[in-house]
């Protein structure tokens, strides 16, 4: 399948710093990109949505200005988690695909991001 | 919103036995995926059902599309130790967007 990078694999930080988290398409054309929050034993809760040269659109709940989505090119979305604090704490995941909108998604490695 | 229910959330078989997990959505569905998830992994692509009553198989692993359209299943036969991870199900609407079932974690004794 193809291969979604997602870098830094693991990062800590301080509270009321920002953490930008970079999600690449090695090997296809990502036309949409999706950032999904993880806590420990629990689903995957998407965040957003990001179209390439669009604005990303965000799930009900999803603070817009702490979560910063950028998807400037075909192959790299970034999100920027802004003034963390440790309720931010948590794995975050990117998915992308290309093509019709019930093709195959392929996840990155995630990143598991803790704020103290 | 769409809502899409999985069960059981644990799941511990003896290796040799026969695992399912059940998934259902509050609305009908254009397609679902399965994705299954190693402990400290990422998810990975298993396989995605499109038509009404569907049936796909992967070696031991067997998946259900409703008639509905609104409830699947994937079965595993003789599980195997390295059967073990979490299985999720993905619901994706018309507009293809994916809202993803709770899981069921899947723990195999040798």
């Amino acid at each position: 399948g193809a291969v979604v990078s997602q870098h830094p694999s693991w990062v800590i930080c301080k509270s009321g710093t920002s953490v930008k988290i970079e999600c690449r398409s090695l090997d296809f054309q990502a036309t949409t990109m999706f950032w999904y929050r993880q806590f420990p034993k629990q689903s995957l809760m998407l965040m957003a949505t990001s179209n390439e040269g669009s604005k990303a659109t965000y799930e009900q709940g999803v603070e817009k200005d702490k979560f910063l989505i950028n998807h400037a090119s075909l192959t790299l979305s970034t999100l920027t988690v802004t003034s963390a604090h440790p309720e931010d704490s948590s794995f975050y995941i990117c998915s992308a695909k290309y093509g019709p909108s019930n093709t195959e998604a392929f996840f990155g490695q995630g990143t598991r991001l803790t704020v103290v | 919103g769409q809502q899409v229910m999985q069960i059981p959330q644990y799941q511990h078989v003896q290796e040799g036995e026969d695992f399912t997990t059940y998934c259902n959505s509050s609305t009908t569905l254009s397609n679902i995926q399965w994705y299954k998830q190693r402990p400290g992994g990422h998810p990975v692509f298993l396989i995605q059902l499109v038509k009404s009553g569907e049936v796909k198989k992967q070696k031991r692993l067997t998946f259900q599309f409703g008639e509905a359209k609104k409830n699947s299943s994937l079965h595993i036969t003789a599980t195997q130790t390295t059967d073990v991870g979490t299985y999720f199900c993905a619901g994706i609407m018309n507009a293809g967007k994916s809202t993803f079932g709770d899981g069921t974690t899947l723990t195999v004794k040798p």
